[in-house]
């Protein structure tokens, strides 16, 4: 089946600096899906891309829908403590309505 | 607005025990998701409800487990008996036409269940 595979598994960064992290796909998905789990609650929906290629920011994040459409990436600017939490990139399955999670990066910001 | 609300937030059980998770979701979604996550698993899809109807239910790992979802703004996932693997957090999330077949899913608090 299909699956996504993020890197890396963690993170652990100082207060201030850009955090990179990435999802790989060997399949083809038409929407790529960022969300952020606090601890201790649900995942939250960040950014939604739905076209190849396209970039899309909200604040201090930007995410990249890649041209073959099996890659996408985050990026977080000047982190601060309230980015940590659990990363999840994911994806509607062939067929749609099936939503595919990665297995997360976990980003820990020391203040 | 209320987000999707589930019950109970914590519960913790004896290995044989019925376990029932509620969840109501938002005021008109029409789709209804289960999930389980686990640190080994992940995020892992049960079944799927669409306009109270269960599409998808290849999720749920054996026949102890049941969902039933009888008007729109309820469901339930049940396990009977439970066990000690059965230890998770269970999210439910909604969504409706348009964005759930885009993965755009609205989730819940979570149940977190302890089978002893």
């Amino acid at each position: 089946g299909q699956q996504l595979n993020q890197s890396p598994q963690s993170m652990f960064i100082q207060e201030g600096e850009d955090v990179s992290m990435n999802c790989t796909s060997s399949s083809i998905f038409n929407t790529w899906l960022w969300y952020k789990q606090d601890p201790g609650e649900g995942p939250v929906l960040l950014i939604a891309l739905y076209k190849a290629g396209e970039l899309t920011s909200n604040g201090r994040l930007t995410a990249q829908f890649g041209i073959t459409r099996k890659d996408s990436f985050l990026n977080i600017s000047a982190s601060i403590p309230s980015d940590v939490g659990i990363y999840f990139c994911a994806g509607p399955n062939t067929g749609g309505f099936k939503t595919i999670f990665g297995a997360g990066t976990r980003l820990f910001v020391k203040a | 607005d209320a987000g999707v609300i589930q019950s109970p937030r914590h519960e913790v059980t004896e290995m044989g025990q019925e376990v029932t998770l509620r969840c109501k979701p938002i005021s008109g979604h029409n789709s209804l998701f289960w999930y389980r996550q686990t640190m080994m698993r992940g995020l892992e899809l049960l079944i799927y409800f669409n306009n109270n109807v269960p599409i998808d239910d290849s999720g749920m790992p054996e026949d102890r487990f049941s969902a039933k979802m009888p008007n729109a703004s309820f469901s339930t996932l049940k396990i009977q008996p439970s066990e000690p693997r059965d230890s998770a957090v269970y999210f439910c999330a909604s969504s409706y036409d348009g964005r759930a077949d885009t993965g755009e899913l609205f989730f819940g608090e979570g149940s977190r269940l302890t089978v002893l």
